[in-house]
């Protein structure tokens, strides 16, 4: 099962763009990268989902190096409602539904 | 189209009694599971189901059991309530051959005393 890294932490400001880097040196091949977004008293979200290179949609954008090893989850112009916690996943979706689900990211935007 | 629905939303038990967390999804996903969030930690999956009659255990299954009667049902059973139980419950279900795009209830926030 392979296991992702995140920092603990990161805030920001209101407007400006955010970038929270996931490690995952043991992805297996057929793994997938997800990434939810979850407010407190409440449960995550799905935001993100991808295999290599950029995935784009209306929330954020995912960067995904060649070698897979790590992904950026990437959040424009993001505003006060953004503050939440950000959990980086992978996982195959077809065989493993054992995902495991870290600390995650406590991401603050200041205004 | 409700989604996840997770009932109660609050509950208190005494040590030593049982009870069962509702969860129901009208989504026709095939699987469902069960997890609980401490305070400041990430979730652990405590069962789950990849489809009616099939069930298998997660990374904290001791202390609950789970059955899969229909595609649409999940309930958790706490057995025998423990302090150690206390935390906040989240079903999630998905459709499988897709991809890891979980759909998640409210949450069940249960305090053992």
């Amino acid at each position: 099962l392979a296991k992702t890294t995140q920092p603990i932490s990161m805030d920001s400001y209101e407007g400006q763009e955010v970038n929270i880097t996931c490690s995952h040196n043991n992805i297996a091949t057929n793994d997938y990268i997800t990434w939810y977004q979850q407010f407190p008293s409440q449960g995550p979200r799905f935001i993100i989902q991808g295999y290599k290179t950029k995935v784009t949609n209306e929330v954020a954008s995912l960067f995904i190096p060649a070698d897979r090893k790590s992904s950026t989850l990437s959040l424009p112009r993001v505003s006060l409602s953004d503050t939440a916690v950000y959990y980086c996943l992978v996982g195959d979706g077809d065989s493993n539904y054992q995902l495991i689900w870290g600390a995650g990211t406590k991401l603050i935007i200041k205004p | 189209n409700a989604g996840v629905t997770q009932t109660p939303k609050f509950q208190v038990l005494k040590t030593g009694q049982s009870m069962t967390l509702q969860c129901a999804q009208d989504m026709n996903h095939e699987y469902m599971s069960w997890y609980r969030q401490d305070p400041g930690m990430g979730l652990r999956l405590i069962h789950y189901s990849v489809g009616a009659g099939i069930t298998d255990q997660g990374e904290v299954p001791n202390g609950y059991n789970v059955s899969r009667s229909t595609t649409e049902d999940f309930p958790l059973r706490l057995l025998s309530a423990a302090p150690s139980q206390t935390s906040v419950y989240f079903c999630a279900s998905f459709r499988l051959g897709q991809n890891y795009g979980y759909t998640f209830g409210s949450g069940t926030r249960l305090t053992v005393v």
